[in-house]
């Protein structure tokens, strides 16, 4: 186990609808790192966080967004779904996030109807 | 950003062989790792090679930072080795997050 937990671990919604994943970085890790993996494919990065700050993003629209808190938790954000969003989410945490091991959490299934 | 090329798509082997997969990068990396996907989908960190060789049990990875190739070995194959396999790197500036390739599946047979 890597020690990243993500939450839920399921979820369905429907088109146009909002919704909110979470992620628990490993202890001591100030970097989160978010990542789309749509069926069949290698995961896509989303964004980056460290110490509450964005400092990276992938080519995501701005629908996609996120927070980072204090304990270097996570939030991804997904507003106004569409069925292309359906995948797994998956989260990663390092000690820097540029030239240290990331470690991936069990990620969250997301289904959108 | 950088592009990853992960070769060959697919491998089935018989239980007991050796495998060799193989990662070739457009641009110099900073961070190397390759991954093993298990079927629900967590990615189990295998190697963190930027450069070098590293060896774990049956596993061996080398990485030739001046070729921007990278490969995977795995002997003695067990079904449990069966799964995707991405090998995944970052350019150097700025914050790009790891860039993955499409993986390789490999199925090991009894």
């Amino acid at each position: 186990e890597t020690g990243v937990t993500q939450s839920p671990t399921h979820l369905i919604k429907t088109r146009g609808q909002q919704v909110t994943l979470r992620c628990s970085s490993q202890s001591g890790h100030n970097t989160v790192s978010w990542y789309q993996q749509a069926l069949g494919q290698g995961p896509q990065f989303i964004f980056q966080y460290y110490r509450e700050e964005e400092n990276g993003r992938g080519n995501f629209p701005p629908r996609f967004s996120g927070l980072q808190f204090p304990n270097y938790s996570s939030e991804l954000n997904v507003n106004a779904l569409e069925l292309d969003d359906s995948a797994l989410y998956l989260c990663a945490s390092s000690l820097d996030g540029y030239t240290d091991t990331q470690y991936f959490g069990p990620g969250t299934r997301l289904t959108v109807l | 950003g950088i592009q990853v090329e992960q070769s060959p798509p697919d491998l089935i082997l018989q239980e007991g062989a050796n495998s060799t997969l193989r990662c070739n990068f457009s641009d110099s990396v900073n961070n190397l790792q390759w991954f093993h996907q298990n079927p629900w989908g967590q990615l189990i960190n295998l190697f963190y090679i930027p450069s070098g060789t590293k060896q774990n049990g049956r596993l061996s990875a080398t990485t030739v930072a001046t070729e921007r190739y990278s490969l995977l070995y795995i002997s003695s194959s067990q079904t449990t080795d069966s799964g995707v396999y991405f090998c995944a790197g970052r350019g150097g500036g700025g914050a790009d997050g790891l860039t993955f390739g499409k993986g390789t599946h490999l199925i090991i047979q009894p």
